[in-house]
């Protein structure tokens, strides 16, 4: 079993939908990366958190460390946000990312 | 001004030969990874570098040679390539902030490699 599990692996969405990505972990952390990457293939950092919430523009994200989980939230869901999100974590102690599989998101018109 | 970079961004090549690819970042972070991402589209740490030491070397072949000159530049040698090493693999950099902790990581382009 992954230390980092996402889900749903697949999730397909008609344009303007509200979307959740969930990620779960099983390790003490130090902080937790959300990651979009596109078709072509590079990678962003959307969200780096540690406790909470955060907001840029329609994505958030949140946070809850007693439970070791974490939900990425899409509003008002567009084509253009057909991508890969990946969620990391940064294990306490340690200086490296340990990453999801990834959710492939499809958002269509 | 690209962030980070990467050259090439494509490279194929037969098996056996030994190759190099080159990241560099104009952020003036003092870390660097390099991390592979295989045809799963799962990604793993390869190694990382700060202030121009090794800190992370994960279990990678030794065909595998990370190298930095500076704290500009991450550049990785593969020895003897194999068909197992075609992936994509990413440079990424951050800084460290007060307390030694880790802020974001930015990501260079990626680099396809296909061995034959």
């Amino acid at each position: 079993k992954n230390e980092v599990e996402q889900s749903p692996q697949n999730l397909t969405a008609q344009e303007g939908e509200f979307i959740t990505i969930n990620c779960s972990y099983s390790v003490g952390i130090s902080a937790l990366h959300w990651l979009q990457q596109h078709p072509g293939g590079g990678i962003v950092s959307l969200f780096m958190l540690s406790s909470g919430k955060k907001k840029h523009g329609r994505l958030i994200a949140t946070i809850n460390i007693q439970e070791k989980h974490s939900s990425l939230h899409i509003t008002a869901s567009h084509p253009r946000d057909s991508a890969v999100y990946i969620c990391a974590v940064r294990k306490r102690g340690a200086d490296k990312l340990i990453f999801g599989t990834g959710t492939r998101l499809q958002v269509f018109p | 001004d690209t962030a980070v970079s990467q050259t090439p961004k494509y490279l194929v090549t037969q098996m056996g030969n030994d190759k190099s690819i080159k990241c560099e970042q104009n952020l003036g972070h003092d870390t660097m990874y390099w991390y592979k991402q295989d045809s799963k589209k799962f990604l793993k740490i390869m190694f990382s570098y700060n202030n121009k030491e090794l800190i992370i070397n994960e279990t990678v072949p030794n065909r595998f040679s990370p190298k930095s000159p500076d704290k500009a530049h991450l550049n990785l040698h593969i020895n003897s390539l194999e068909l197992g090493d075609s992936a994509v693999y990413f440079c990424a950099s951050s800084s460290r902030g007060s307390g030694g902790s880790y802020n974001e990581q930015f990501f260079g382009p990626g680099t396809r490699l296909t061995v034959l």
